[in-house]
């Protein structure tokens, strides 16, 4: 069975573009959570849809948005990238509201912006 | 509101000495607790969970939880040490109306030979 998938590994943009960020889930799973792992600053929570719905919101700009597709598969849009956008995005999948489903984790996109 | 602390940002042991990693959460009903390594460059990897019943937890890699209700803590242990333990470990909660998973800080294991 396929795991978490994201793509692309790396990207690198300019200051001032937008970032495109994809996410395909396990099979069967209805919730992604989007991730932003700066360095020294763990994991931050970004996103979490969950049939085809944005369900909660970390404390990120408006500039930072995202969508799930019928499939499940999730797009992260960066937007008026900053320097300080520079991190791992990660994405995780899970059963929606299962008693004690944990979170499955892509390999993430490294973004670097220059 | 859910929060994750992590009070140790990094701790180096001896290989073949025990580990314990600290974990404290922050939540207003039962929590379902996480505990993830995270190697280098890599996503995370679920080591173990806990939501009900037993409240010592075995996990992968011979690691376990126990979790402490009293003191809010899930930490992690491990009795034995391998060099290929090292890596970054990740503390979660989950759980409340937004349902999202909130993780601590991380904790960075280093093993001496």
């Amino acid at each position: 069975e396929a795991g978490v998938t994201q793509s692309p590994t790396h990207l690198i943009k300019t200051r001032g573009q937008q970032a495109t960020l994809r996410c395909s889930p396990i099979s069967g799973h209805t919730s992604v959570y989007w991730y932003q792992q700066a360095l020294g600053l763990g994991l931050q929570f970004l996103l979490w849809y969950d049939e085809g719905e944005e369900r909660n919101r970390g404390n990120f700009p408006p500039r930072f948005s995202g969508r799930q597709f019928p499939n499940y598969s999730s797009e992260l849009n960066v937007n008026a990238l900053e320097l300080e956008d520079s991190a791992l995005y990660l994405c995780a999948s899970s059963l929606r509201f299962r008693v004690g489903s944990e979170a499955f984790f892509g390999q993430g996109t490294r973004l670097t912006v220059v | 509101a859910q929060s994750v602390t992590q009070p140790d940002i990094h701790i180096t042991v001896s290989e073949g000495a025990s580990l314990e990693l600290r974990c404290n959460y922050s939540y207003g009903a039962t929590p379902y607790l996480f505990w993830y390594v995270q190697s280098p460059g890599q996503g995370l990897q679920l080591l173990l969970k806990y939501f009900s019943g037993d409240t010592l937890v075995q996990g992968i890699k011979g690691f376990e939880a126990e979790f402490k209700r009293s003191q809010s803590s899930f930490n992690l242990r491990k009795p034995s040490v391998h060099w290929s333990d090292a890596a970054e470990y990740f503390c979660a909660v989950s759980g409340g109306q937004g349902f999202s998973f909130i993780f601590g800080k991380g904790t960075r294991l280093l093993v001496k030979p």
